[in-house]
């Protein structure tokens, strides 16, 4: 089953705002990843932030994890309309190759 | 720097007809493989994964087979498509790299329509 959940599933900004999308999940991690997709095209990896990390940036993207709380944020800073896509996260869990499980992703809209 | 090629980008084919997707990796060795499928509008599902040559474990039944004939590629097969096997289909391949993340990648997907 689906481990990672974000929310919300759809969201819809001006550009130049801040975007928040949370992604929650049920069993421990050893490192969570957000993801990006443009329509119909792969995924691309953003960000991987470790189990015993709680914050990590990379450009305009500010990841934290909550290992109590279970859940990750993603946060995209004055947002253009080149971030409108759908983003996912995906938990990392050890034990076996099958690690990674994904959300069913945030559609998001940057308007000009 | 690792990349992950798939091919074709689209496919449309016949119900009953056999299938036949190559995943291949370029730029490391022994890598994990895993085939993907994604709905519109949805999230991915898992399919198919594979730590080795000859090595290949399936997430869910289903009427499509993975093989992996050599170490960096993949195939995703059917004897006879279903329309329900219609989808966006993903390879992905993780490794440790240098910093010794293990991140996952994604090839560029191929868009199957059965009809």
């Amino acid at each position: 089953s689906q481990q990672g959940e974000e929310d919300p599933q759809a969201l819809s900004i001006q550009e130049g705002e801040n975007a928040t999308m949370n992604c929650s999940y049920k069993t421990s991690i050893n490192n969570l990843q957000w993801y990006r997709q443009n329509s119909g095209r792969g995924l691309v990896h953003l960000i991987l932030i470790r189990s015993n990390e709680r914050e990590k940036h990379s450009g305009r993207l500010r990841v934290t994890l909550d290992t109590s709380k279970k859940s990750s944020s993603l946060l995209i800073t004055a947002s253009r309309a080149a971030d409108t896509a759908s983003y996912f996260c995906a938990t990392d869990h050890s034990g076996s190759a099958r690690q990674l499980t994904f959300g069913s992703g945030t559609q998001l809209t940057v308007l000009p | 720097s690792q990349t992950i090629h798939q091919w074709p980008a689209t496919l449309v084919q016949p119900v009953g007809s056999p299938l036949s997707l190559e995943c291949t990796v370029e730029g490391t060795s022994n890598p994990n493989l895993y085939w993907y499928r994604q709905a519109a509008g949805r999230g991915l599902q898992l399919l198919f994964y594979s730590v080795g040559i000859g090595q290949i474990s399936s997430e869910v039944p289903q009427n499509l087979s993975a093989s992996r004939p050599q170490d960096r590629q993949f195939i995703l097969s059917s004897k006879k498509l279903l329309l329900s096997d219609s989808g966006f289909y993903l390879c992905a391949g993780k490794w440790v790299d240098g910093r010794g993340y293990n991140e996952q990648f994604f090839g560029p997907g191929t868009r199957l329509t059965v009809l």
